[in-house]
């Protein structure tokens, strides 16, 4: 089952712009993660933000975590043609103990020169 | 280096033959995962262990094997059941549960093709 959703499916702007990414979930969490691929290649942690945080930043990564309304965003300020990848969220339920994540669709950022 | 590793990187299977996707960790680590990514989508869980000589079925179990037989390894077998096993397969480990941060770090991936 895909816990977390992503929006927007797919997001272009141009080199200096911020990204915002969207994830939705279903269930109760102990903490969210966030995710990078470039393509044909493994998955990198970004960042990991607990349940009873708000925001967490990360260099140019910003982390919000509303539980209230089940719902996570990643920003990326001044955005570089580098940082084109999917971006993913992965939530561990409380109800799987920290035994494993479900991952989410991804949004695949493009960022234009 | 620490890390975790998949051979091969590519692989081609006659439809009918089993075949055996490797997966190795130096990280000391006593969880690890098998994932399975579709063009365009995100990743599902086929299997997970969180200690040797034990594993959980995931969300698309049905036609595939594991084993744990040594922390460091956790080789994946997509058997002939499988039907439609052509999809880019990712291995990952962490910590363990229950050891507070259970962030995953990936191998690069083995991208199996049926012919």
């Amino acid at each position: 089952s895909q816990q977390g959703e992503e929006d927007p499916q797919a997001l272009s702007i141009q080199e200096g712009e911020n990204a915002t990414m969207n994830c939705s979930y279903k269930t109760s969490i102990n903490n969210l993660q966030w995710y990078r691929q470039n393509s044909g290649r493994g998955l990198v942690h970004l960042i990991l933000i607990r349940s009873n945080e708000r925001e967490k930043h990360s260099g140019r990564l910003r982390v919000t975590l509303d539980t209230s309304k089940k719902s996570s965003s990643l920003l990326i300020t001044a955005s570089r043609a580098a940082d084109t990848a999917s971006y993913f969220c992965a939530t561990d339920a409380e109800e799987t103990s920290g035994s494993r994540l479900t991952f989410g669709e991804g949004t695949q950022l493009t960022v234009n020169p | 280096d620490g890390g975790i590793t998949q051979s091969p990187k590519y692989l081609f299977r006659k439809e009918g033959q089993n075949v055996t996707l490797s997966c190795e960790q130096n990280l000391n680590h006593d969880a690890m995962y098998w994932y399975r990514q579709d063009p365009g989508q995100g990743l599902r869980l086929i299997y997970y262990s969180q200690i040797v000589n034990d594993f959980q079925k995931g969300d698309i179990a049905e036609g595939y094997s594991v084993s744990r037989e040594k922390k460091e390894s956790f080789p994946l077998t997509v058997t002939s059941a499988q039907k439609n096993p052509t999809a880019f397969y990712l291995c990952a480990s962490s910590i363990g549960a229950g050891r507070g941060y259970n962030e995953q770090f990936f191998g690069p991936g083995t991208r199996l093709t049926v012919l």
